[in-house]
């Protein structure tokens, strides 16, 4: 059974700092998703990593994939109010749907 | 707007009543996904179709659940003689096979 775990699962920081999330996955995977999610809305798609060593970046943020560790982390960079959110990973193994992870709920404080 | 859309938004009913939710899906995907997502947790996944094939329905929670997808095109998710541990956010995803799938804003039920 795939399993798939984040940790923190609740993170207070302050606004400028530098954090890391951490998920890990029980077994082989096709590929690793980021999801942010708001209170009350959907999930947004963030990230896909496909290889090993891909690393993604969209503005403060910026995933990477080590597929031999099973190891995927998403680092924030000089955190702001706005990323507030609830982040989540996902990992995929052949035709099945995405294995969530409970998520990281973050709050960034000014 | 061309994103995934579920249908009602939120939805309260009585213990045992039949409830029953809408999905229509980005139109050119032929994934559908159907997953739960309680308080606190990450979604759970229940069942998939690929075009109006069913391929995986083992994850659904019980007998009482049940998807189609009779056309290829849009979805419905019944539950039947809905319990108070139904209460959950139920979100629909479509895709393209092997590619990302993109969420709907899913439907809030509360079993009362």
């Amino acid at each position: 059974e795939l399993k798939v775990e984040q940790n923190p699962l609740f993170l207070s920081m302050q606004e400028g700092k530098n954090y890391t999330i951490y998920c890990n996955y029980s077994t082989t995977s096709d590929r690793l998703y980021w999801y942010r999610q708001d209170p009350g809305k959907s999930l947004e798609s963030l990230f896909v990593l496909l290889s090993n060593g891909a690393v993604k970046q969209e503005g403060r943020l910026m995933a990477s994939l080590d597929t031999k560790a099973r190891l995927s982390t998403l680092h924030i960079t000089a955190a702001v109010h706005d990323l507030s959110a609830t982040y989540f990973c996902a990992v995929v193994r052949g035709a099945d749907g995405l294995t969530f992870g409970k998520g990281t709920h973050l709050i960034i404080q000014p | 707007d061309t994103g995934v859309s579920q249908n009602p938004r939120h939805k309260i009913t009585k213990r045992g009543q039949n409830v029953t939710f809408r999905c229509d899906p980005i139109s050119e995907h032929n994934r559908l996904y159907w997953y739960r997502q309680t308080l606190g947790q990450g979604p759970e996944f229940l069942t998939y179709f690929q075009n109006e094939a069913q391929l995986e329905k083992s994850r659904l929670l019980s007998d009482r659940f049940s998807a189609e997808r009779p056309k290829g095109s849009f979805s419905t998710l019944e539950i039947q003689r809905t319990e108070q541990g139904d209460s959950a956010m139920y979100l629909c995803a479509s895709s393209l096979v092997s590619k990302e799938a993109f969420f709907g804003q899913g439907t809030r039920l509360t079993v009362v």
